[in-house]
């Protein structure tokens, strides 16, 4: 079984470009979560996605950021007009279904994009 | 909102001697999870061990273990006979149970250094 997927593992962009970091999950995993990871600081929480749903994005910068879940293909992370502050590892993340409506409670994480902006 | 503090920012342990790494966290919820996370140079995410808060029975998985002290939210991680490969970034993270924000909340990290 696959692990998660993330393409591209390294992005460069010039400032007011924009980056597409995607993600495909594990196989039978139908929750995403994406990640930030900031030098020398922890992961925090950006957007969590089922199929076509957006569940929570409590921790998406309000504008230039947004993502989706189609229900085809790979989750796609989206920031527009990147300036040097974005410049960070993103991390997707994916869990399989639980008993319940919601998902089990391990994420297993892909290896990161790490994006550098110009 | 829930916090995860790690205070150590960096520790460094001998090969083949035991560490401990601490963790603490806040939260007003009795039901959640915690997480440890290792991060290796390669950055790949890791998970090294998991704990869920319901049971009194301390984690372990081959030489790392956990202990937990629920009362005090304290969620340490004792890595025994440390080796080489142990050398990386660790990460305490915590969930809510089901029914809350599935999202993990990460401390800032514990980098260790295995010397030989």
């Amino acid at each position: 079984n696959a692990g998660v997927m993330q393409n591209p593992r390294h992005l460069v962009r010039r400032r007011g470009q924009e980056a597409r970091l995607r993600c495909s999950p594990m196989k039978g995993h139908s929750h995403v979560y994406w990640y930030r990871q900031l030098p020398e600081e922890g992961l925090k929480f950006m957007v969590y996605l089922q199929k076509e749903n957006i569940i929570d994005e409590s921790g998406m910068p309000k504008e230039r950021f947004s993502a989706e879940f189609p229900k085809e293909g790979p989750s796609i992370l989206r920031i527009q007009q990147v300036v040097r502050g974005d410049s960070a590892a993103y991390f997707c993340a994916s869990s399989p279904p639980g008993v319940t409506a919601g998902p089990q409670e391990t994420q297993y994480f892909g290896p990161g994009t790490r994006l550098l902006v110009l | 909102a829930q916090t995860v503090t790690q205070s150590q920012p960096e520790m460094s342990v001998q090969e083949a001697e035991t560490v401990t790494l601490s963790c603490t966290y806040d939260t007003s919820e009795s039901d959640y999870y915690l997480f440890w996370y290792k991060q290796p140079p390669s950055r790949q995410m890791i998970l090294v061990i998991r704990q869920e808060a319901y049971k009194q029975q301390n984690a372990t998985e081959n030489r790392f273990s956990v202990n937990f002290q629920k009362a005090a939210k304290s969620f340490s991680l004792k890595i025994s006979d440390s080796q080489l490969g142990d050398a990386a970034m660790y990460f305490c993270a915590y969930r809510e149970a089901q029914g809350g924000s599935e999202k993990l909340v990460f401390g800032k990290g514990t980098k260790l250094t295995v010397n030989p």
